[in-house]
């Protein structure tokens, strides 16, 4: 089964609009860290942001912001007035405390950003 | 601070040879992780090293294979080509080796073998 599921393959949305990308997680863990990933054109993983189990304030950076809420397994990331540099492949992933090796990555989400 | 360094940045090899691609960690860091990604799939988990030993592999033949050098800097070595084997392979350090550690990635070695 999948650890980490990112339902939306591909998104296009038209600058300046918002956009959620979803991600659902499971695990039976109490301790578990939630990461986000950029991965533009260029090939390399940018890490965005971490978010611990114990942790479900939303944050925000910025035009991101991420919506985390343990009862329905989520770690949704939103951008907001979106731009074409944002266009990228978007991961989500998940440690386990007790496997502290090893990450679970969601198939990723495309976005592209139209101008 | 330099980030993760990879290299070669593309390599093409022919059906049957040997590959090695190379990783460089972020200072400080000792845990390095390989994962490959093939043309509009995910992140396949390769290996994982921490400490000079390999402490984790994912589903992949032991063709694929690797080390972690004393500096923590780290190899992979794939024998016996396939053509299925063309893709990113991306290096990864974290801090510790721990979960709560986030990764940090190189920009990729693409392999392509014909």
């Amino acid at each position: 089964a999948q650890k980490v599921t990112q339902a939306q393959t591909e998104i296009s949305v038209v600058e300046k609009e918002d956009v959620t990308l979803d991600c659902v997680y499971e695990t039976r863990d109490t301790t578990y860290y939630l990461f986000w990933y950029k991965q533009p054109p260029s090939g390399e993983l940018v890490f965005l942001i971490r978010r611990n189990s114990f942790d479900e304030q939303n944050e925000i950076s910025g035009r991101y912001s991420w919506n985390f809420q343990k009862s329905t397994s989520s770690f949704n990331f939103t951008i907001t007035a979106s731009q074409v540099v944002d266009s990228a492949v978007y991961f989500c992933a998940l440690s386990e405390a007790r496997n502290g090796n090893q990450f679970y990555f969601g198939t990723g989400t495309s976005l592209t950003v139209i101008p | 601070e330099a980030g993760v360094t990879q290299s070669p940045t593309h390599l093409i090899k022919t059906r049957g040879q040997q590959a090695t691609l190379r990783c460089s960690p972020i200072s400080g860091h000792t845990s390095v992780y390989w994962y490959q990604q093939a043309l509009g799939l995910g992140l396949q988990f390769l290996l994982w090293y921490d400490e000079g030993e390999e402490r984790n592999r994912g589903n992949f033949p032991p063709r694929f294979s690797g080390r972690q050098f004393p500096n923590y800097s780290s190899e992979l070595n794939v024998n016996a080509l396939e053509l299925e084997d063309s893709a990113l392979y991306l290096c990864a350090s974290s801090l510790e080796g721990r979960g709560s550690s986030p990764l940090h990635f190189g920009n990729g070695t693409r392999l392509t073998v014909t």
